[in-house]
C-alpha cells in the first residue's frame, strides 16, 4: 500500500543540526512532488518545503529559509529535510506529504506518520 | 501570502447533526483548495480536493463547496468518528497556507 514513514527526528540544542527522512512505498516516487509539513505542539499545520518530481525546483517557508534544505534520492525513494540552526521555535511534529497528481501542484494526498523534533538546551 | 480565515474556531454538535465550516480567502484561488481531518495524534487526512472533490474513500456525508475566495465544508450527518479537527488549505499559489482549523467536538 501507499506509505510514507518518516524517521531522524528527535532532540537537539539550538544552533544544531538535525536530518529528517521520508521512505516512501507503493507508488511511483520518482513522478510526485513532495512537501514537508509542520506542527508545533497544540498548534496548526505550517508548510515548511516543496521539492517538484525532479527535484529541478525547491520551495521555503520564509520561516526555514536558508536554514533547511529539501531534497530528494528518487533511485532510494527518499525525501529528505537537513535542519541547521536550529531554534526553539522550529520544535514540531515533522510530516512528509505526497501531492495527490502526477508531475504537478495540488492536494497532499497521503502523510506520513510524523516524526517529532525538539529544540531545547 | 494568501491569507485565510477559517471559522469557527470551535464547534460543539452532536451526532446526527448538520455542521458547516467556512472558509475565507484574501484572494481569489479559483478552486485550489482542500479539507483535511486531523485526529488527536494522527496525521492529517485529505477529505476534499478541488474544493468540492471527494477523496476515494471518504463518506458521502462530507461535501465541499465554493470558488474563488469562499468556500464550505459540510458534514451532513455527524457520526462519532467525525469528532476531529478540520483544516482548509489553498494550494493555488506558494506558499501553500492552511487555515487555523476547527476543532470539532461533542455538545
Amino acid at each position: 500500500q501507499v506509505q510514507l514513514v518518516e524517521s531522524g527526528g528527535g532532540v537537539v540544542q539550538p544552533g544544531g543540526s538535525l536530518r529528517l527522512s521520508c521512505a516512501a512505498s507503493g507508488f511511483t516516487f520518482s513522478s510526485y512532488g513532495m512537501h514537508w509539513v509542520r506542527q508545533a505542539p497544540g498548534k496548526g499545520l505550517e508548510w515548511v518545503a516543496f521539492i517538484r518530481y525532479d527535484g529541478s525546483n525547491k520551495y521555503y517557508a520564509d520561516s526555514v529559509k536558508g536554514r533547511f534544505t529539501i531534497s530528494r534520492d528518487n533511485s532510494k525513494n527518499t525525501l529528505y529535510l537537513q535542519m541547521n540552526s536550529l531554534r526553539a521555535e522550529d520544535t514540531a511534529v515533522y510530516y512528509c506529504a505526497k501531492v495527490l497528481v502526477e508531475y504537478g501542484l495540488d492536494a497532499f494526498d497521503i502523510w506520513g506518520q510524523g516524526t517529532m523534533v525538539t529544540v531545547s538546551s | 501570502v494568501i491569507w485565510m480565515t477559517q471559522s469557527p474556531s470551535l464547534l460543539s454538535a452532536s451526532t446526527g447533526d448538520r455542521v458547516t465550516i467556512s472558509c475565507r480567502m484574501s484572494q481569489g484561488i479559483s478552486s485550489y483548495l482542500a479539507w483535511y481531518q486531523q485526529k488527536p495524534g494522527k496525521a492529517p487526512e485529505l477529505l476534499i480536493y478541488a474544493a468540492s472533490t471527494l477523496q476515494s474513500g471518504v463518506p458521502s456525508r462530507f461535501s465541499g463547496s465554493g470558488s474563488g475566495t469562499d468556500f464550505t465544508l459540510t458534514i451532513s450527518c455527524l457520526q462519532s468518528e467525525d469528532f476531529a479537527t478540520y483544516y482548509c488549505q489553498q494550494y493555488y499559489s506558494f506558499p501553500p497556507t492552511f487555515g487555523q482549523g476547527t476543532r470539532l467536538e461533542i455538545k
